[in-house]
């Protein structure tokens, strides 16, 4: 089975701080992504990354930045959190382009 | 318009019966289909996937797919309350690397 695993279950951040969650994956995928889902909003591509040290910008990116520095791990960054980044993340990985994407447990974020 | 819609429920189904979930897409060309379960404060499950035309059954969960009308569907067969969840449908666009979601469609299944 896929095992895709997100570093924290809940976390929270003041106002203005740098935050990382961090992905990783032990099924050797190439493709890995990082979601935003909200009420109402449905889920929201913000990064992806499709090889080591490769990176897209999804439909979202302000204010979130991305590293991929080793093939199972993908890791997303608020450089300054704000209150309306407080959100669920989700973190997905796959195979390759037409493969089904698994999702890691999520992480619901709330920043104060 | 939306690249993927679906009915947003909530769809309330009595227990046993079949609950039938419709997604419709915008883009022609689409490859491949997915079907995600995810409940309440969880994150989404895969069930199915689906690329060519026709029916794939898995279990209780039949996906059917037309390309030519542009859908996809999920039958869930002998519904039980622990199928009550948000349904997710997901296209694959071509010459994409991701993935477009419907909004979900929310099911009940009532004992």
């Amino acid at each position: 089975d896929v095992k895709v695993t997100q570093s924290s279950r809940y976390l929270v951040k003041r106002t203005g701080e740098k935050v990382f969650l961090e992905c990783v994956q032990d099924m050797d995928h190439e493709n890995m992504f990082w979601y935003r889902q909200d009420p109402g909003l449905g889920l929201r591509l913000i990064y992806f990354s499709y090889d080591v040290k490769m990176k897209e910008k999804g439909d979202i990116p302000e204010g979130y930045s991305v590293s991929r520095e080793k093939k199972e791990r993908f890791s997303l960054i608020l450089e300054s959190a704000s209150t309306n980044q407080t959100s669920m993340y989700l973190c997905a990985s796959r195979k390759d382009g037409n493969s089904p994407l698994h999702f890691g447990n999520g992480t619901r974020l709330t920043v104060t | 318009q939306k690249e993927v819609e679906q009915n947003s429920g909530p769809l309330s189904v009595p227990e046993g019966a079949i609950a039938s979930l419709n997604c419709t897409y915008s883009d022609r060309g689409s490859q491949s289909f997915f079907w995600y379960r995810q409940y309440s404060g969880k994150s989404p499950e895969l069930i199915m996937f689906i690329y060519s035309n026709g029916d794939k059954e898995d279990g209780r969960f039949t996906a059917q797919l037309n390309k030519a009308s542009q859908y996809v569907s999920l039958l869930i067969r002998d519904s039980q309350p622990s199928d009550s969840a948000t349904y997710l449908c997901a296209v694959k666009l071509p010459n994409d690397y991701k993935l477009s979601f419907g909004a979900g469609t929310t099911v009940t299944v009532r004992a």
